[in-house]
């Protein structure tokens, strides 16, 4: 089965830029989707398709996916950012990666 | 403006039954395919089922096939998950999701969650 590898935690200071990973074997060939999910709170979409903004969503959010790995930038970190992260692919039926914790310091 | 609420949840004793409703709002409801997403106390999030727009076809997680139903009135707008032998391990904040009709391969809308709880 297919199955995406995050990083439980990534941590960046406020100001700074955060690279967030989702990785599996040919990812490169997949769209893959992310979602933020604060506590107490729906998940929210925040990129589609590898690197496609929804409305709403800052220009500080930007996306790409190639060979081995799909990686989800957030410049100029922000305290509001500070959430859980989750990438999605569709395989034979939907997946998720396990979630990355961004703390901003 | 697009909304989903879920109701339905509670506290059931492992091998009861419960229901789960996602009311939905905001759009045409059968143009979308729906899925429920579940995530257990400290875990991440896990797909549980998905409906087409007529309610056609189905699918479900290995986890919860033969014992979760999925299901739709369209005429009420609402989304169901009939959940049935439940276990200790289906206890989870239970999520309704839209699929983007644009892509067809994500969740553009979420739902608040509904808690289940499954103790004895």
């Amino acid at each position: 089965s297919y199955e995406l590898t995050q990083p439980l935690s990534v941590s960046v200071a406020l100001g700074q830029t955060a690279k967030i990973t989702c990785g599996e074997n040919i990812i490169g060939t997949k769209n893959v989707h992310w979602y933020q999910h604060k506590p107490g709170q729906a998940p929210v979409l925040v990129m589609y398709r590898n690197s496609n903004r929804p409305s709403g969503i800052p220009e500080r959010f930007s996306g790409s996916n190639s060979g081995n790995t799909a990686t989800l930038t957030i410049d100029r970190a922000q305290a509001g950012d500070e959430a859980d992260y989750y990438c999605q692919v569709w395989d034979t039926n939907v997946v998720f990666g396990g979630g990355t914790r961004l703390t901003v310091l | 403006e697009v909304q989903l609420l879920e109701s339905g949840g509670g506290l059931v004793q492992p091998g009861g039954s419960l229901r789960l409703s996602c009311a939905a709002s905001g759009f045409t409801f059968t143009k979308n395919a729906m899925s429920w997403v579940r995530q257990a106390p400290g875990k991440g999030l896990e797909w549980v089922s998905i409906i087409s727009g007529r309610g056609g076809s189905t699918s479900s997680a290995d986890s919860v096939k033969g014992r979760f139903t999925i299901s739709r009135d369209n005429s009420k707008n609402t989304l169901y998950l009939q959940m049935d032998s439940l276990r200790v391990e289906d206890t989870a904040v239970y999520y309704c999701a839209r699929i983007d009709q644009s892509t067809s391969d994500n969740f553009d809308y979420w739902g608040q969650g509904t808690r289940v709880t499954v103790s004895s």
